[in-house]
């Protein structure tokens, strides 16, 4: 089935510091990855839309400048919180969706990236 | 019972019972819709899907409704075990294209007393 692996699966770093996740499709390619954060006892939040070759999408509210996201490939996208500061800590998940002509697929997901800044 | 807490509410069952998860959504013109489960520590889990052209699709053991009327949904898990233990998500999907985000709900804790 559909795989979706998040590396790494758990940060800890001091404020400043800017943090780099991967999200890998492994058995397909995704043209459109999604990132979200969950916040304790909380739902997931799309934070934006990943795009292979071109720009991400962003929700609302989530600043481009600081969450960098890189879909260089149709296999990899990469997120960077950039100057992490405490309250950027979050679990941040990303999925994506196998290609085909069939619609409506289910999302998978990594198993996430818990981020914790000091 | 059920309860609603500041952000999660939980339902609790005894193991052997069945659990009914409840979940509206909020967009008229959302055509598919998933159940994930998630785990402590872990990303969210594919469980059940279902298209809005149908009101009830069943799996092993799990059993989803669709109420398009009411815009309600709902899981249904037969034979609860202490392994269904985890926090429960609905998601909608709001068109065919697979650009499209998914829409979470606020998700429930299923907590199962053996």
């Amino acid at each position: 089935g559909a795989v979706v692996s998040q590396h790494p699966s758990w940060v800890i770093c001091k404020s400043g510091t800017s943090v780099k996740i991967e999200c890998r499709s492994l058995d397909f390619q995704a043209t459109t990855m999604f990132w979200y954060r969950q916040f304790p006892k909380q739902s997931l939040m799309l934070m934006a839309t990943s795009n292979e070759g071109s720009k991400a999408t962003y929700e609302q509210g989530v600043e481009k400048d600081k969450f960098l996201i890189n879909h260089a490939s149709l296999t990899l996208s990469t997120l960077t919180v950039t100057s992490a500061h405490p309250e950027d800590s979050s679990f941040y998940i990303c999925s994506a969706r196998p290609p085909g002509v069939k619609t409506n697929q289910p999302q998978h997901f990594g198993d996430g990236t818990r981020l914790s800044i000091l | 019972g059920e309860s609603v807490g500041l952000h999660l509410p939980t339902l609790s069952v005894q193991e052997g019972d069945n659990s009914i998860i409840n979940c509206a959504y909020s967009n008229s013109a959302s055509d598919y819709f998933i159940w994930y489960k998630q785990e402590s520590g872990k990303g969210p889990q594919f469980i059940i899907d279902i298209r809005s052209n149908m009101d009830k699709r069943q799996g092993q053991r799990v059993t989803v409704l669709l109420n398009k009327t009411v815009k309600h949904l709902s899981l249904q898990i037969a034979a609860t075990q202490p392994g269904d233990s985890a926090v429960y998500f609905c998601a909608e999907n709001r068109g065919d294209s697979g650009n499209t985000p998914l829409v979470f709900g606020k998700g429930t804790r299923l907590s199962v007393i053996a």
